[in-house]
């Protein structure tokens, strides 16, 4: 039973526009939520994340939007360039016995901006 | 880069061999994970190591088993490989609780993996 999911394997859009990036889990009791970016051949690369106690955070053209009530995640990208191109994770974080916290990943969307 | 290192980079192997993956943390990471990635599939924990003890334990199969040592490196031991078990595998690290970073007690700084094909 997945507990995150990333329903779009892949995701297209035109350079200079939004990349609209969409993640859904199952359990309330997470408490951060991490975006990870992998390139091909690299291991993926922590981009950003939001505390359950916020609903948006930004960083340059990144932001990520989290609706608690609806379990939704997204990833905004403005403007998209051709260097995002790479698969995007979701992660949630939650605790995994005692004190001790482990994410879980969804399996990614392959974002793809066209020059 | 990361500063997580991960050897070999490739590896390929027959069914029924047993193998041997490295990683080495980032420097002043006590934390380390282990992931794989099948074809299609997102990341799937397979076992952290804190310090040198087995901290928490994920989708990781009986053949499967891992250490980490003394100076925080960690190996993952594959043995009686299948076909099936042909994918990449992931070390990542964290740094110590209270680390400055914000977050920090659960970013995970990752490798670039070793692809494992058995044939």
């Amino acid at each position: 039973d997945q507990q995150v999911k990333q329903n779009s394997p892949s995701l297209s859009v035109q350079e200079g526009r939004i990349s609209i990036l969409n993640c859904d889990y199952t359990n309330s009791m997470f408490d951060y939520f991490l975006w990870y970016k992998k390139y091909p051949a690299e291991g993926p690369t922590f981009l950003i994340s939001i505390s359950s106690i916020k609903d948006k955070n930004e960083d340059g053209r990144f932001t990520v939007f989290l609706n608690k009530s609806a379990k939704h995640l997204s990833l905004h990208i403005v403007p998209s360039q051709p260097g995002d191109s790479a698969v995007y994770f979701c992660a949630v974080r939650g605790l995994s016995g005692g004190s001790n916290y482990k994410l879980t990943f969804g399996k990614g969307t392959l974002l793809t901006v066209n020059p | 880069d990361s500063g997580v290192t991960q050897t070999p980079k490739h590896l390929i192997t027959a069914t029924g061999q047993r193998v041997t993956l490295r990683c080495s943390p980032r420097s002043g990471d006590l934390s380390v994970y282990w992931y794989q990635q099948s074809l299609d599939q997102g990341l799937q924990f397979l076992i952290q190591y804190y310090n040198g003890e087995e901290r928490a334990k994920g989708n990781i199969l009986e053949r499967f088993s891992a250490q980490q040592f003394p100076d925080l490196h960690s190996e993952l031991n594959l043995s009686s490989l299948e076909l099936g078990d042909s994918a990449l595998y992931f070390c990542a690290s964290s740094p110590p609780s209270g680390t400055s970073g914000g977050l920090a007690k659960n970013i995970q700084y990752f490798g670039a993996g070793t692809r494992l094909s058995v044939l």
